[in-house]
């Protein structure tokens, strides 16, 4: 099993460029998570999806969109970035049942000048 | 206030020492309880997870959950330089979210 992947690893984007995070899991969990890491800090909660076709806002969704449209996808839009947008973005996802543990994508370093 | 507070550090101790990493938190509803390890430039990985008060052991870690101080801590003996990492708490008071604290990066000195 690949687990969570990620793809781009890293990207530098210009101002007002747009581009989406692919993320996919081959755990077929239907829970996945988008988190954005600015240094020394903790995850910050952008959506999240309890499964195909249902998404819904975390703590920091402003400029960003998502979809899920099967169990194994889940890509994060970027719209018009900004510098303010520049940070490491992980995708999780867990299944159904207890400890409910999240298991972690290795992240895209994204950089907005 | 935040709903989970973590001392981000850094923390530095010689190998052999023990550590206690700690986060505060104000939601009473938190039921479940975590603590990742996430090393340098990769995704955090589950250490630990328990459920409700009281202490889970796993080999050099010890969890503890005080539910009544809202107080959660994670303990490392005999630490070692491959345990040189940032680690986060986190919990949740139902299944779907979990909220994490900002991380405490901590390194061990050989």
């Amino acid at each position: 099993n690949a687990g969570v992947t990620q793809t781009p690893k890293f990207r530098i984007l210009k101002i007002g460029q747009s581009m989406t995070l692919q993320c996919t899991q081959d755990m077929n969990h239907n829970y996945m998570y988008w988190y954005r890491q600015d240094p020394g800090m903790g995850l910050k909660l952008i959506y999240y999806s309890v499964g195909a076709g249902i998404t819904d806002k975390g703590e920091v969704p402003n400029g960003y969109n998502v979809s899920r449209s099967t169990t194994e996808d889940f890509p994060l839009r970027l719209e018009l970035a900004a510098p303010s947008q520049t940070s490491v973005y992980f995708c999780a996802s867990r299944a159904g049942q207890f400890p409910y543990e999240q298991y972690f994508g290795p992240g895209t370093r994204l950089t907005v000048t | 206030q935040k709903e989970v507070e973590q001392d981000p550090g850094p923390l530095s101790v010689p190998e052999g020492a023990i550590v206690s990493l700690n986060c505060t938190y104000s939601n009473s509803a938190f039921q479940y309880f975590m603590w990742y390890r996430q090393y340098s430039r990769k995704g955090p990985e589950l250490l630990m997870y328990t459920y409700s008060s009281g202490n889970k052991e796993d080999g050099r870690f010890t969890a503890q959950v005080d539910k009544s101080s809202k107080y959660i801590s994670l303990f490392i003996r005999d630490s070692q330089p491959s345990d040189s990492a940032t680690y986060l708490c986190a919990m949740s008071g139902g299944a779907q979210k979990l909220v994490f604290g900002q991380g405490t990066r901590l390194t061990i000195n050989p």
